[in-house]
């Protein structure tokens, strides 16, 4: 199974800030990698598919960039909304498997 | 308008089964696979398997197989997914998911609380 480790598990940031998450696949997945937003008691949300592409809808604020085994999730100006956890998930494979997750928390 | 709408939460005995639904609407069932994905409190997302909805290939995880049965019944555009032998650490949130060809997951279903206890 493809194991995919999401550094760091949780980071404090301020409204207006730049977040950048690291998702880290054991094995070459080339661009089939997924991020996710969940808040709480809330459903995940796709934010980006194949690395790089944003999802309709989703604000441009969040970009995704990596290829192979190393992957990030940027979110640029970071607002009150955007506080929440975050997965990786490759596509590459079955099984499908996700990241533990990255919780962005208000500093 | 496009939705997974799922079952409501259930409690159950160690040792139960128990069977989530999951009824879609607002697209063509069978031109997507369901997956399903739980969630134990306080954790990650855990992928449990797919079912295409075209053809009704499966597949499962090493570590429910044998405990986990994923049906669809495309007359209603409903997913179904069993899970036997239920134990404590089951407890979690079960969500269904529709997945898109790049094996991404595009819409939930808002999810159903399992809770297992003896």
């Amino acid at each position: 199974d493809i194991q995919l480790t999401q550094s760091p598990a949780s980071v404090s940031s301020s409204v207006g800030d730049r977040v950048t998450i690291s998702c880290r696949a054991s094995q070459d997945v080339a661009n089939w990698l997924a991020w996710y937003q969940q808040r709480p008691g809330r459903a995940p949300k796709l934010l980006i598919y194949t690395a790089s592409t944003l999802q309709s809808g989703v604000p441009s604020r969040f970009s995704g960039g990596g290829s192979g085994t190393h992957f990030t999730l940027t979110i640029s100006n970071l607002q009150p909304e955007d506080f929440a956890t975050y997965y990786c998930q490759q596509c590459k494979t079955f099984p499908l498997t996700f990241g533990g997750g990255t919780k962005v928390e208000i500093k | 308008q496009v939705q997974l709408v799922q079952s409501g939460g259930e409690v159950k005995k160690n040792g139960a089964s128990v069977k989530v639904s999951c009824k879609a609407s607002g697209y063509t069932f069978s031109n997507y696979g369901l997956s399903w994905v739980r969630q134990a409190p306080g954790q990650g997302l855990e992928w449990m398997g797919w079912i295409s909805a075209n053809n009704g290939n499966k597949y499962y995880t090493a570590k429910f197989q044998g405990r986990v049965i994923m049906t669809t019944d495309t007359s209603t555009s409903t997913a179904y997914m069993e899970l036997r032998s239920l134990r404590s650490d089951d407890t979690a949130i079960y969500y269904c998911a529709r997945e898109r060809k790049e094996a991404d997951f595009d819409l939930w279903g808002q999810g159903a609380l399992v809770t297992v206890s003896s």
